[in-house]
């Protein structure tokens, strides 16, 4: 059965602290995505990345930042938290090989920054 | 660059009642379509999608979606809803770098 996993299902921080958000996917993926969710929004692409040590670049990406060391993993970081970045957010996986490029979503994190 | 456009954000329907969600997209190439549900408090799933060949996709639950190129549409279906459709839809595209665009979502409520 295919996994996304996000580290954590709720977050509670706090304004100015740095914030990181954890995805693992098991099924060898080549792109991996980070969103936000947000009511009357829909998903906002924030960041996402094709390889390991590449990325690029979404539709809301200030404030962001983002980290793939490793194909598996990829790591969503606000540098310093604030609280229009209260939200939830989702990552998501998808592969090049053949065309079936639909996205494999993660639970899910819903950050709050108070 | 690619985007998605769903002009109904909340739908109220009766059981029994036809549904069908407007979805349109831009993107000069081709492109892969896809329809996601969020039930409450549930994660996203995937409900059906189009890559190629009959622009009349059926997917799970009942639900179709007819993909029509010269309209940049692709409007999801269903016959006649069920109070267990009651969700969020979600209207994506998909072009290049495979990269995964999505709409703003329709919530749509079945009332008994």
């Amino acid at each position: 059965d295919v996994k996304v996993t996000q580290s954590s299902r709720y977050l509670v921080k706090r304004t100015g602290e740095k914030v990181f958000l954890e995805c693992v996917q098991d099924m060898d993926h080549e792109n991996m995505f980070w969103y936000r969710q947000d009511p009357g929004l829909g998903l906002r692409l924030i960041y996402f990345s094709y390889d390991v040590k590449m990325k690029e670049k979404g539709d809301i990406p200030e404030g962001y930042s983002v980290s793939r060391e490793k194909k598996e993993r990829f790591s969503l970081i606000l540098e310093s938290a604030s609280t229009n970045q209260t939200s939830m957010y989702l990552c998501a996986s998808t592969t090049r090989k053949g065309q079936h490029t639909e996205a494999f979503f993660g639970q899910g994190t819903r950050l709050t920054v108070v | 660059a690619q985007s998605v456009s769903q002009h109904n954000h909340h739908v109220i329907l009766s059981e029994a009642a036809s549904l069908e969600l407007g979805c349109n997209y831009s993107y000069g190439g081709t492109v892969n379509l896809f329809w996601y549900v969020q039930y409450p408090g549930q994660h996203l799933q995937l409900l059906l999608k189009y890559f190629s060949g009959d622009p009349l996709v059926k997917g799970i639950k009942g639900f179709e979606a007819e993909f029509i190129k010269s309209k940049f549409s692709f409007n999801l279906r269903k016959p006649s809803v069920q109070w267990s459709d009651t969700a969020e839809y979600f209207c994506a595209v998909s072009g290049g770098y495979q990269k995964v665009t999505f709409g703003t979502g329709t919530k749509l409520q079945v009332i008994p």
